[in-house]
């Protein structure tokens, strides 16, 4: 079964810090993407990748960087972390070869204080 | 801009059959219809997928309108298991982004 693994279930940060959110999968997907979950907004695409290296700006890209450095690992970062981040954030990967289907990750609940 | 309407939640018995609407009124002809479900504490998974015909697979079927404008996940005999966040998402090409909308809260009663 595909693995996507992201590496901290819980983080909690202060406003202004730096934050890393990382994303690993084992299935060599060519596609990887980042969603942010809110109560009452469902997810928001941040921010995709369909290649190392490549990057599109998803629905909400703003005060989000990512970077995809090797295929199989896909960062977020905040570059200053404010409290309208606060947030469930679920990473996903996909293959691209024909039809496939989403696998995500059990999600990093983030709280910016 | 999700794209698809769902209704905010729906109940279910335990045992019984479930249909689950999504309106996706402005679907192109190459626009493909997908189902992800979330359960409690967990990121969302696959339910199904379809273009024009039914479809059917382990988990449900998808009954897709003639006009394509509307279709119905259906759990066949819900479980409490099956108690989640069920998505209805519309997308253009195999790599493109898949948006998420709000989901039908589907709470199943033993």
């Amino acid at each position: 079964d595909v693995k996507v693994t992201q590496s901290s279930r819980y983080l909690v940060k202060r406003t202004g810090e730096k934050v890393f959110l990382e994303c690993v999968q084992d299935m060599d997907h060519e596609n990887m993407f980042w969603y942010r979950q809110d109560p009452g907004l469902g997810l928001r695409l941040i921010y995709f990748s369909y290649d190392v290296k490549m990057k599109e700006k998803g629905d909400i890209p703003e005060g989000y960087s990512v970077s995809r450095e090797k295929k199989e690992r896909f960062s977020l970062i905040l570059e200053s972390a404010s409290t309208n981040q606060t947030s469930m954030y679920l990473c996903a990967s996909r293959t691209d070869r024909g039809f496939e289907k989403l696998f995500f990750g059990s999600g990093t609940q983030l709280s910016v204080l | 801009d999700a794209k698809t309407t769902q209704p905010n939640s729906m109940e279910s018995n335990e045992e019984e059959p479930v249909h689950l609407p999504c309106n996706h009124s402005t679907i192109s002809g190459t626009d493909y219809i997908h189902w992800y479900r979330q359960l409690p504490s967990q990121g969302p998974e696959y339910v199904i997928h379809g273009l024009t015909s039914n479809v059917n697979n382990r988990m449900a079927s998808l009954a897709i309108a003639e006009d394509r404008k509307s279709s119905t996940l259906i759990l066949h005999r819900a479980t409490l298991r099956d108690a989640a966040v069920y998505y209805c998402i519309r997308s253009g090409t195999s790599y493109g982004k898949l948006t998420f909308g709000q989901g039908t809260i589907l709470t199943v009663h033993p």
